[in-house]
Protein backbone atom coordinates (compact mmCIF):
# COMPACT_ATOMS: atom_id res chain seq x y z
CA UNK A 1 0.00 0.00 0.00
CA UNK A 2 1.07 3.31 -0.86
CA UNK A 3 1.22 6.56 1.83
CA UNK A 4 3.24 7.71 4.34
CA UNK A 5 4.63 6.50 7.24
CA UNK A 6 6.05 8.49 10.41
CA UNK A 7 7.10 6.91 13.14
CA UNK A 8 7.24 6.85 16.36
CA UNK A 9 3.00 7.32 17.20
CA UNK A 10 4.59 8.48 20.61
CA UNK A 11 7.52 10.25 21.45
CA UNK A 12 9.03 11.01 24.96
CA UNK A 13 12.33 13.43 25.49
CA UNK A 14 13.73 15.47 28.65
CA UNK A 15 13.96 19.09 27.82
CA UNK A 16 16.98 20.31 26.49
CA UNK A 17 17.40 17.04 24.12
CA UNK A 18 17.23 17.43 20.11
CA UNK A 19 14.90 14.11 18.49
CA UNK A 20 14.05 13.59 15.04
CA UNK A 21 11.00 12.95 14.27
CA UNK A 22 11.03 10.52 11.33
CA UNK A 23 8.32 10.68 7.46
CA UNK A 24 8.76 8.31 5.07
CA UNK A 25 6.40 8.18 1.97
CA UNK A 26 6.65 5.85 -1.08
CA UNK A 27 4.03 7.64 -3.56
CA UNK A 28 6.82 9.10 -5.42
CA UNK A 29 6.06 12.46 -4.28
CA UNK A 30 7.96 15.60 -4.62
CA UNK A 31 7.01 17.83 -2.07
CA UNK A 32 6.61 17.02 1.35
CA UNK A 33 5.56 18.70 4.67
CA UNK A 34 5.76 19.17 8.20
CA UNK A 35 3.40 20.64 10.14
CA UNK A 36 2.44 21.21 13.86
CA UNK A 37 -0.52 20.94 15.77
CA UNK A 38 -1.54 21.92 19.35
CA UNK A 39 -4.54 20.95 21.38
CA UNK A 40 -8.27 22.39 19.74
CA UNK A 41 -5.67 24.20 16.66
CA UNK A 42 -5.11 24.12 13.82
CA UNK A 43 -2.04 23.16 11.58
CA UNK A 44 1.14 25.25 11.18
CA UNK A 45 3.80 24.65 9.14
CA UNK A 46 7.25 24.41 9.85
CA UNK A 47 8.90 23.37 6.65
CA UNK A 48 8.74 22.06 3.58
CA UNK A 49 10.70 20.90 0.77
CA UNK A 50 9.69 20.72 -3.57
CA UNK A 51 12.75 18.94 -4.04
CA UNK A 52 15.74 17.03 -2.78
CA UNK A 53 18.08 18.79 -1.37
CA UNK A 54 15.71 21.94 -0.94
CA UNK A 55 13.84 23.00 1.92
CA UNK A 56 12.15 26.40 2.70
CA UNK A 57 10.98 27.94 6.21
CA UNK A 58 7.34 27.76 6.54
CA UNK A 59 5.47 30.32 9.38
CA UNK A 60 7.22 28.46 12.59
CA UNK A 61 11.00 27.39 11.45
CA UNK A 62 12.54 28.90 14.78
CA UNK A 63 14.03 25.86 16.93
CA UNK A 64 13.29 23.08 14.00
CA UNK A 65 15.43 21.94 11.40
CA UNK A 66 15.18 19.40 8.30
CA UNK A 67 17.05 17.84 5.85
CA UNK A 68 15.91 16.16 2.22
CA UNK A 69 18.70 13.99 1.55
CA UNK A 70 16.42 11.22 -0.12
CA UNK A 71 13.28 11.59 -2.32
CA UNK A 72 11.57 9.59 -0.03
CA UNK A 73 12.09 10.84 3.59
CA UNK A 74 11.99 14.17 4.97
CA UNK A 75 12.96 13.68 8.92
CA UNK A 76 12.42 16.76 11.06
CA UNK A 77 14.58 17.47 13.93
CA UNK A 78 13.57 19.36 17.03
CA UNK A 79 16.13 21.51 18.68
CA UNK A 80 16.52 22.22 22.68
CA UNK A 81 16.42 25.94 21.16
CA UNK A 82 12.30 25.16 20.42
CA UNK A 83 10.71 26.76 23.21
CA UNK A 84 7.58 24.96 23.39
CA UNK A 85 8.09 21.51 21.73
CA UNK A 86 5.24 19.43 23.16
CA UNK A 87 2.66 19.22 20.25
CA UNK A 88 1.59 16.94 17.31
CA UNK A 89 3.48 16.71 14.41
CA UNK A 90 2.10 15.68 11.08
CA UNK A 91 4.14 14.96 8.02
CA UNK A 92 2.61 15.41 4.42
CA UNK A 93 3.44 14.78 0.96
CA UNK A 94 1.94 15.98 -2.57
CA UNK A 95 3.17 15.18 -6.26
CA UNK A 96 3.77 18.71 -8.24
CA UNK A 97 2.03 16.85 -11.46
CA UNK A 98 -1.35 17.61 -12.31
CA UNK A 99 -3.42 20.63 -12.02
CA UNK A 100 -3.01 21.00 -8.17
CA UNK A 101 -2.34 17.48 -6.49
CA UNK A 102 -3.90 17.13 -2.69
CA UNK A 103 -2.00 16.67 0.15
CA UNK A 104 -1.42 13.16 1.59
CA UNK A 105 -0.85 12.92 5.03
CA UNK A 106 0.66 10.59 8.21
CA UNK A 107 -1.04 9.66 11.14
CA UNK A 108 1.39 11.95 13.14
CA UNK A 109 3.24 11.34 15.85
CA UNK A 110 2.73 12.93 19.19
CA UNK A 111 5.66 14.73 21.03
CA UNK A 112 5.59 15.25 25.02
CA UNK A 113 8.35 17.33 26.16
CA UNK A 114 8.98 17.04 29.92
CA UNK B 1 -1.53 32.69 -0.16
CA UNK B 2 -5.02 33.24 0.32
CA UNK B 3 -6.43 33.35 4.11
CA UNK B 4 -9.32 31.44 4.20
CA UNK B 5 -12.13 32.46 7.36
CA UNK B 6 -14.49 29.41 8.62
CA UNK B 7 -17.18 28.88 11.35
CA UNK B 8 -14.91 27.93 14.29
CA UNK B 9 -17.77 25.31 14.68
CA UNK B 10 -21.10 23.48 13.93
CA UNK B 11 -23.41 21.12 15.38
CA UNK B 12 -25.95 19.18 13.28
CA UNK B 13 -27.81 16.02 13.79
CA UNK B 14 -27.90 12.57 12.51
CA UNK B 15 -29.71 12.71 9.08
CA UNK B 16 -29.00 16.59 8.38
CA UNK B 17 -27.29 18.28 5.29
CA UNK B 18 -24.42 20.15 6.70
CA UNK B 19 -23.18 23.47 4.50
CA UNK B 20 -19.52 25.00 5.77
CA UNK B 21 -18.54 27.70 3.88
CA UNK B 22 -15.52 29.35 3.69
CA UNK B 23 -14.89 32.69 2.93
CA UNK B 24 -11.41 33.67 0.65
CA UNK B 25 -11.87 37.11 -0.71
CA UNK B 26 -8.32 37.42 -2.30
CA UNK B 27 -8.05 34.05 -4.09
CA UNK B 28 -5.63 34.05 -6.50
CA UNK B 29 -6.32 32.90 -10.27
CA UNK B 30 -4.67 29.93 -10.13
CA UNK B 31 -5.61 28.36 -6.87
CA UNK B 32 -7.69 25.49 -5.91
CA UNK B 33 -10.16 25.19 -3.14
CA UNK B 34 -9.66 21.79 -1.35
CA UNK B 35 -11.41 20.13 2.01
CA UNK B 36 -9.95 18.20 4.32
CA UNK B 37 -11.57 16.04 6.97
CA UNK B 38 -9.50 15.30 10.51
CA UNK B 39 -10.10 13.05 13.38
CA UNK B 40 -8.73 13.23 16.56
CA UNK B 41 -5.03 12.09 16.82
CA UNK B 42 -5.19 11.49 13.09
CA UNK B 43 -3.86 13.20 9.89
CA UNK B 44 -6.43 14.99 7.67
CA UNK B 45 -7.67 13.00 4.52
CA UNK B 46 -8.64 14.33 1.55
CA UNK B 47 -12.42 15.22 1.01
CA UNK B 48 -12.90 17.28 -2.11
CA UNK B 49 -11.23 19.61 -4.30
CA UNK B 50 -12.76 22.64 -6.85
CA UNK B 51 -11.71 25.39 -8.97
CA UNK B 52 -15.47 26.55 -10.04
CA UNK B 53 -19.11 26.03 -10.19
CA UNK B 54 -20.00 22.42 -8.91
CA UNK B 55 -18.28 19.44 -8.15
CA UNK B 56 -19.55 16.26 -6.78
CA UNK B 57 -18.61 12.84 -5.23
CA UNK B 58 -19.35 10.44 -3.40
CA UNK B 59 -18.83 11.85 -0.07
CA UNK B 60 -19.78 15.45 -0.34
CA UNK B 61 -20.16 18.32 -2.89
CA UNK B 62 -18.31 21.84 -3.18
CA UNK B 63 -20.47 24.96 -4.40
CA UNK B 64 -18.61 27.69 -5.77
CA UNK B 65 -19.94 30.79 -6.74
CA UNK B 66 -18.70 32.33 -10.20
CA UNK B 67 -16.37 35.38 -8.17
CA UNK B 68 -14.43 32.25 -6.04
CA UNK B 69 -14.66 34.28 -2.72
CA UNK B 70 -16.30 31.85 -0.69
CA UNK B 71 -16.87 28.15 -1.03
CA UNK B 72 -19.29 25.65 0.66
CA UNK B 73 -18.60 21.99 1.58
CA UNK B 74 -22.40 20.43 1.51
CA UNK B 75 -22.25 16.84 3.74
CA UNK B 76 -25.38 15.32 2.61
CA UNK B 77 -27.19 13.03 5.85
CA UNK B 78 -24.69 13.17 8.18
CA UNK B 79 -23.70 10.41 10.76
CA UNK B 80 -22.15 10.16 13.77
CA UNK B 81 -18.49 9.49 12.42
CA UNK B 82 -18.77 12.47 10.35
CA UNK B 83 -17.99 14.20 13.34
CA UNK B 84 -14.43 16.06 12.56
CA UNK B 85 -12.94 18.85 12.28
CA UNK B 86 -13.24 20.62 8.31
CA UNK B 87 -10.67 22.29 6.88
CA UNK B 88 -10.42 24.41 3.76
CA UNK B 89 -7.41 25.28 1.88
CA UNK B 90 -7.01 27.58 -0.96
CA UNK B 91 -4.04 27.59 -2.96
CA UNK B 92 -2.23 26.29 -5.51
CA UNK B 93 -0.06 23.58 -4.37
CA UNK B 94 2.50 22.72 -7.45
CA UNK B 95 2.81 26.75 -7.32
CA UNK B 96 6.23 26.43 -4.82
CA UNK B 97 3.72 28.08 -2.43
CA UNK B 98 3.53 27.88 1.63
CA UNK B 99 0.56 25.44 2.37
CA UNK B 100 -0.94 26.90 5.55
CA UNK B 101 -4.35 25.97 6.98
CA UNK B 102 -6.97 28.25 8.91
CA UNK B 103 -8.40 27.24 12.15
CA UNK B 104 -10.67 24.49 10.47
CA UNK B 105 -14.74 23.99 11.71
CA UNK B 106 -15.49 21.91 14.19
CA UNK B 107 -18.30 19.80 13.43
CA UNK B 108 -20.52 18.13 15.52
CA UNK B 109 -23.01 15.54 15.13
CA UNK B 110 -25.52 14.88 17.47
CA UNK B 111 -28.04 11.57 17.59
Amino acid sequence: DGGITQSPKYLFRKEGQNVTLSCEQNLNHDAMYWYRQDPGQGLRLIYYSQIVNDFQKGDIAEGYSVSREKKESFPLTVTSAQKNPTAFYLCASSSLTGANSPLHFGNGTRLTVT
Amino acid sequence: LAKTTQPISMDSYEGQEVNITCSHNNIATNDYITWYQQFPSQGPRFIIQGYKTKVTNEVASLFIPADRKSSTLSLPRVSLSDTAVYYCLVANNNAGNMLTFGGGTRLMVKP
